[in-house]
């Protein structure tokens, strides 16, 4: 079955530091990834999306790539703050939309 | 500003009791969602529609139910059918298919068995 599969333990990290997170995913060939934020108690964020054709994408800190060969997109937070803790979301859909498919999310602890 | 608020932000049901959970959003987008989110899981459709008065199951939709009467409306009814509906529920809407611009997400429902 199509799965996306992000680190399940949580990522702690020195504020100042790149903080580097991982999707996977099997079974699925998507035409888009995305990336999300998640706050405790709150609905995910929307942050950045890189399409299949795409190796690079960047907003502002952030940066995520796409490797069709891996089955992977890394998602990167540079000069990292405490508030970037939080969870985040890779998510993969294909064409047509509709029926995207979630991670299950790591969470992001920044330490000052 | 635009956004999509849910309400309640809390609820309780009893046993054998259905319970919507409400949905509105003032995006203007065509497209509406309904995810639910359990621990270390990640987020499963419940229903989704890509126009009003049209609604499709998602991959988990045995024991809810939606409607879709207003572009701005998309409420879903937790029914007695649904053993285990404890969870954080998650609405959602997108311009079209939500791939190529992302989803804009509300800030949820958390539904409790008492």
């Amino acid at each position: 079955s199509q799965k996306i599969e992000q680190n399940s333990e949580a990522l702690n990290i020195q504020e100042g530091k790149t903080a580097t997170l991982t999707c996977n995913y099997t079974n699925y060939s998507p035409a888009y990834l995305q990336w999300y934020r998640q706050d405790p108690g709150r609905g995910p964020v929307f942050l950045l999306l890189i399409r299949e054709n795409e190796k690079e994408k960047r907003k502002e800190r952030l940066k995520v790539t796409f490797d069709t060969t891996l089955k992977q997109s890394l998602f990167h937070i540079t000069a990292s703050q405490p508030a970037d803790s939080a969870t985040y979301l890779c998510a993969a859909e294909g064409t047509g939309g509709f029926k995207t498919i979630f991670g299950a999310g790591t969470r992001l602890f920044v330490k000052a | 500003d635009g956004g999509i608020t849910q309400s309640p932000k809390y609820l309780f049901r009893k046993e054998g009791q259905n319970v919507t959970l409400s949905c509105e959003q003032n995006l203007n987008h065509d497209a509406m969602y309904w995810y639910r989110q359990d621990p270390g899981q990640g987020l499963r459709l419940i229903y989704y529609s890509q126009i009003v008065n049209d609604f499709q199951k998602g991959d988990i939709a045995e024991g809810y139910s939606v409607s879709r009467e207003k572009k701005e409306s998309f409420p879903l009814t937790v029914t007695s059918a649904q053993k285990n509906p404890t969870a954080f529920y998650l609405c959602a809407s997108s311009p079209a298919g939500g791939g190529s611009g992302g989803y804009t997400f509300g800030s949820g429902t958390r539904l409790t068995v008492v």
